[in-house]
């Protein structure tokens, strides 16, 4: 029963470097997101994808950049790396956008960028 | 478009009860409850859909009060286990169905 993948779990970066999330689900879902962890922000979106082949800018999509690769996955990008973006980074998905069985989020994954 | 919760932070002594309140400056289509517990994902905890709905498990429940845009999540007689950072979720009209999550109210249960 894994639910909802992500990797890695732990990323260190310089300014500039590039790097992608990888997020995969095994529940068939058909909506995914991802979502940035900021201490005392909550979390706040950064993109989605209501479906296999679109995907939508969030609150925050600035500097980051995502692919729907199947039904299974959606990989988040930072072309980059800026300071501002070290941050606890989640996936999770849903089966439908509305999410209404509620959102399954993966574990995280903690980037920092020195 | 972000809900405010309130209060930011509560510390309770095992057995006491608590309320978080989540509001909204727009309409609502639902409302999201999630527990997060330090260095874990967030949990779905319940959802509601209607206005005046009700909602709970074993000693966890919300409400949902439509006209005036708000949530409250209710636990009673705490335990150890309930404590971490409670997020509500909501989805206004504007949000194409996304959530848009609160910042958060962190629950400390102490013995």
């Amino acid at each position: 029963n894994a639910g909802v993948t992500q990797t890695p779990k732990f990323q260190v970066l310089k300014t500039g470097q590039s790097m992608t999330l990888q997020c995969a689900q095994d529940m068939n879902h058909n909506s995914m997101y991802w979502y940035r962890q900021d201490p005392g922000m909550g979390l706040r979106l950064i993109y989605y994808s209501a479906s296999e082949g679109t995907t939508d800018k969030g609150e925050v999509p600035n500097g980051y950049n995502v692919s729907r690769l199947n039904k299974r996955e959606f990989s988040l990008r930072l072309e980059s790396a800026a300071p501002s973006q070290t941050s606890v980074y989640f996936c999770a998905s849903s089966e439908s956008v509305g999410g209404y069985y509620g959102y399954t989020f993966g574990s995280g994954t903690r980037l920092t960028v020195v | 478009q972000q809900p405010v919760q309130s209060p930011q932070a509560v510390i309770l002594r095992e057995g006491e009860d608590a309320v978080i309140n989540c509001s909204s400056s727009k309409a609502l289509y639902s409302v999201h409850w999630y527990r997060q517990k330090h260095g874990e994902a967030p949990v779905f905890l319940m959802i509601l859909l209607k206005g005046g709905e009700q909602k709970g498990h074993d000693k966890i429940s919300a409400s949902f009060n439509e006209k005036k845009q708000q949530s409250s999540l209710y636990l009673t007689a705490s335990q150890l286990s309930y404590s971490g950072t409670y997020f509500c979720g909501t989805d206004p009209p504007s949000s194409a169905s996304k959530i848009i999550f609160g910042s958060g109210t962190r629950l400390s249960i102490r013995p």
